[in-house]
């Protein structure tokens, strides 16, 4: 059974840094591509970063390209999200998903860790 | 970017009825890329629908999705207690990904 547990969420000041884990299990890890997807308090679901199986490509949505940094250790199944300069706007659950082996689409999601950027 | 609008916002219906959401695109969704995620509260999302009209694996059969091009729709043949939700479409055709705003589903 696939599995999927975030972790590192919290409180942080305006042009802090966090870093968020996710441990999967239940799959072969370096087979799938893997995304953060995150969702402001009440609001829709917003695509945020991307990363191939093998690690060597990466993609970011636009609001958090330059600040944000993707990245797993596939000898640990860990997925990171590495957060810089957060903002206000970034405040927000971040769920990590594994993209389908047939697109990128998500067939399975965590149960999100609360990222709360405040002063 | 692909802008995805759902509509109705907010869909009030009985259990056992109908309902019929709409996702429609800005640009069209290459190869139908289309998905569609159900969100109960304080839940994540699931996966429902991939490929515009093919079931995620143990979902229910009263769930169908179709369409092509900029309209897509979500049927629900027969609600269940259960199905009173948010649902979203997201494409997986072009780059960046993109989620439309969501349809509520609740019981009138």
């Amino acid at each position: 059974e696939v599995h999927l547990v975030e972790s590192g969420g919290g409180f942080v000041q305006p042009g802090g840094s966090l870093r968020l884990s996710c441990a999967a299990s239940g799959f072969t890890f370096t087979s799938y591509a893997m995304s953060w997807v995150r969702q402001a308090p009440g609001k829709g679901l917003e695509w945020v970063s991307g990363i191939s199986g093998n690690g060597e490509s990466t993609y970011y949505a636009d609001s958090v390209k330059g600040r944000f940094t993707i990245s797993r250790d596939n000898s640990k199944n860990t997925l990171y999200l590495q957060m810089n300069s957060l903002r206000a706007e970034d405040t927000a659950v971040y769920y990590c998903a594994k993209v389908n082996s047939a697109g990128w689409h998500f067939d399975y999601w965590g149960q999100g860790t609360l990222v709360t950027v405040s002063s | 970017e692909n802008v995805l609008t759902q509509s109705p916002g907010t869909l009030s219906l009985s259990p056992g009825g109908r309902a019929t959401l709409s996702c429609r695109a800005s640009q069209s969704v290459s190869s139908s890329y289309l998905a569609w995620y159900q969100q109960r509260p304080g839940q994540a999302p699931r996966l429902l629908i991939y490929g515009a009209s093919s079931r995620a694996t143990g979902i229910p059969d009263r769930f169908s999705g179709s369409g092509s091009g900029t309209d897509f729709t979500l049927t629900i043949s027969r609600l269940e207690p259960e199905d009173f939700a948010v649902y979203y479409c997201q494409q997986y055709g072009s780059s960046p990904l993109t989620f439309g705003g969501g349809t509520k589903v609740e019981i009138k």
